[in-house]
C-alpha cells in the first residue's frame, strides 16, 4: 500500500497570503489529523477529520481551517499568513478514530517570509 | 504545565548501551504513542499503548496506568537508532499531546 503523501512538499508564502495543504491518506483509512512542528513548541494538533467531518480541533485561530472529502483526502488551509505559522505541517491518517495507529505523511515545509 | 513531560531531552549512548527514555502525562488518556522521528522530518509511530507492555525488536515500551508514566527502552543500541523520541497521549476526547521529544545520539 502507499503511505501517506502531502503535497506540496515545500513552500514560500508571503505574510498575509493563504496557503492550502494537502494530504492523501493510506487506502481505506477514514481518519486523518493534521499537526504542526516547530522548534520552539514542538508538535501541536490541529485537528482531526472522520467521515468528512472535523471530529477534533486544537488551540489554534481560525486562520486555520481544513475539510475531507468522500475519498477520505484532506486539505488544510492557513489564511492570512503570519511570519509565526513558518513549520512543518504533518498529517496522520488512521483506520479508525480512537485506539488506532496513526501513519504520518513526509510533512508540508512552510516558510512564510 | 506540558500535560506530557519528557526526559532526558538530550542523550548520547555508546553504540551497544542500554537506554531509557521517560514519559509522564497528566491528562487522563485513552492510549500513549511512542513517536520516532528521523532528520528530515518523517515520523514513524512505534507502539501505540492503552496498558502493559509491548516489544518490537530491540525496543520495549511499558506504561503504568496507575502512575500516568511510561517508558521506552532500546536495547543495544545502535548509530541508526539516532533520532528524536516523541511521547504523546490521546485523550479521550482523540486529542493528541505531545512531549518536546528527547533527542537520542548513538555513537559508535
Amino acid at each position: 500500500k502507499a503511505g501517506v503523501t502531502q503535497t506540496p512538499r515545500y513552500l514560500i508564502k508571503t505574510r498575509g497570503q493563504q496557503v492550502t495543504l494537502s494530504c492523501s491518506p493510506i487506502s481505506g483509512h477514514r481518519s486523518v489529523s493534521w499537526y504542526q512542528q516547530t522548534p520552539g513548541q514542538g508538535l501541536q494538533f490541529l485537528f482531526e477529520y472522520f467521515s468528512e467531518t472535523q471530529r477534533n480541533k486544537g488551540n489554534f485561530p481560525g486562520r486555520f481551517s481544513g475539510r475531507q472529502f468522500s475519498n477520505s483526502r484532506s486539505e488544510m488551509n492557513v489564511s492570512t499568513l503570519e511570519l509565526g505559522d513558518s513549520a512543518l505541517y504533518l498529517c496522520a491518517s488512521s483506520l479508525q478514530r480512537g485506539l488506532d495507529t496513526q501513519y504520518f505523511g513526509p510533512g508540508t515545509r512552510l516558510t512564510v517570509l | 504545565k506540558n500535560e506530557v513531560e519528557q526526559s532526558p531531552q538530550n542523550l548520547t549512548a555508546q553504540e551497544g548501551e542500554f537506554i531509557t527514555i521517560n514519559c509522564s502525562y497528566s491528562v487522563g488518556i485513552s492510549a500513549l504513542h511512542w513517536l520516532q522521528q528521523h532528520p528530515g522530518g518523517g515520523i514513524v509511530s512505534l507502539f501505540m499503548l492503552s496498558s502493559g507492555k509491548k516489544k518490537h525488536g530491540r525496543l520495549i515500551a511499558t506504561i503504568n496506568i496507575q502512575e500516568k508514566h511510561s517508558s521506552l527502552h532500546i536495547t543495544a543500541s545502535h548509530p541508526r537508532d539516532s533520532a528524536v523520541y516523541i511521547c504523546a497521549v490521546g485523550n479521550t476526547g482523540n486529542q493528541f499531546y505531545f512531549g518536546t521529544g528527547t533527542s537520542l545520539t548513538v555513537i559508535p
